[in-house]
């Protein structure tokens, strides 16, 4: 199993600002993976995070908007640039195993 | 296609009643299989996990059809504390661990007094 630490477990920001999240993981994991749930919505996949590589974006992300950082085997970072209202949304880093294993997720709202 | 398809609801049930989800995956190779529960603002957490042969733990049996690749969840007793959402998900490499996971819409679930 593993145990994922993220945060802040939310936020509230002004438009145009960035937002820098924060997952750490109790153990080495090969892949870390960013979900986005907006209100109402399932979890859609932004990015996997590789340690010592770019990240992998899915489509309609982009790194200039969802920068991530992956610097060893348990952390990553995940950045929400130049926000909008649109960005207001539940941010969750997850890292599979036997299961898919889950931050508490980041709460954010943009006004 | 989608990846994993399933019924958003919402379903409202009287306690007491039994209800049952059902969800289709396009990927007919797929080994792994969930189903997930987030209850408002948490984020996902694993109900159980669903084997070829159905597998059942208290209240909750969930069943593979491979050969119609569909999942079904069935809640029996439902509380109100089953009241959630509820989140097929699918795994199509593990156990190449590495593999993302694939998320349904997710069912909604209200159990009424």
């Amino acid at each position: 199993s593993a145990v994922i630490s993220q945060k802040p477990s939310r936020d509230i920001c002004q438009r145009g600002t960035s937002l820098t999240i924060q997952c750490q993981v109790d153990s080495q994991v090969t892949m870390m993976f960013w979900y986005r749930q907006q209100p109402g919505q399932s979890l859609t996949l932004i990015a996997t995070a590789n340690q010592g590589s770019e990240a992998t974006y899915e489509s309609g992300f982009v790194i200039d908007k969802f920068p991530i950082s992956r610097p060893n085997l348990t952390f990553s970072t995940l950045t929400v640039s130049n926000m909008s209202p649109e960005d207001s949304s539940i941010y969750l880093c997850s890292v599979p195993g036997t299961e898919a294993f889950f931050g508490q997720g980041t709460r954010l709202t943009v006004v | 296609r989608k990846e994993v398809e399933q019924d958003p609801g919402p379903f409202n049930v009287p306690e007491g009643a039994t209800v049952a989800f059902n969800c289709t995956y396009s990927n007919s190779a797929s080994q792994s299989f969930f189903w997930y529960r987030q209850d408002c603002r948490k984020e996902p957490k694993l109900l159980m996990s669903v084997y070829s042969s159905g597998n059942e733990d208290g209240r909750f049996t969930a069943q593979l059809n491979r050969a119609s690749q569909y999942i079904s969840l069935l809640i029996r007793d439902s509380k109100l504390s089953d009241s959630a959402t509820y989140l097929c998900v699918v795994n199509p490499g593990y156990p190449s661990t590495g593999n993302q996971f694939y998320f349904g819409t997710g069912t909604s679930l209200t159990v009424i007094p």
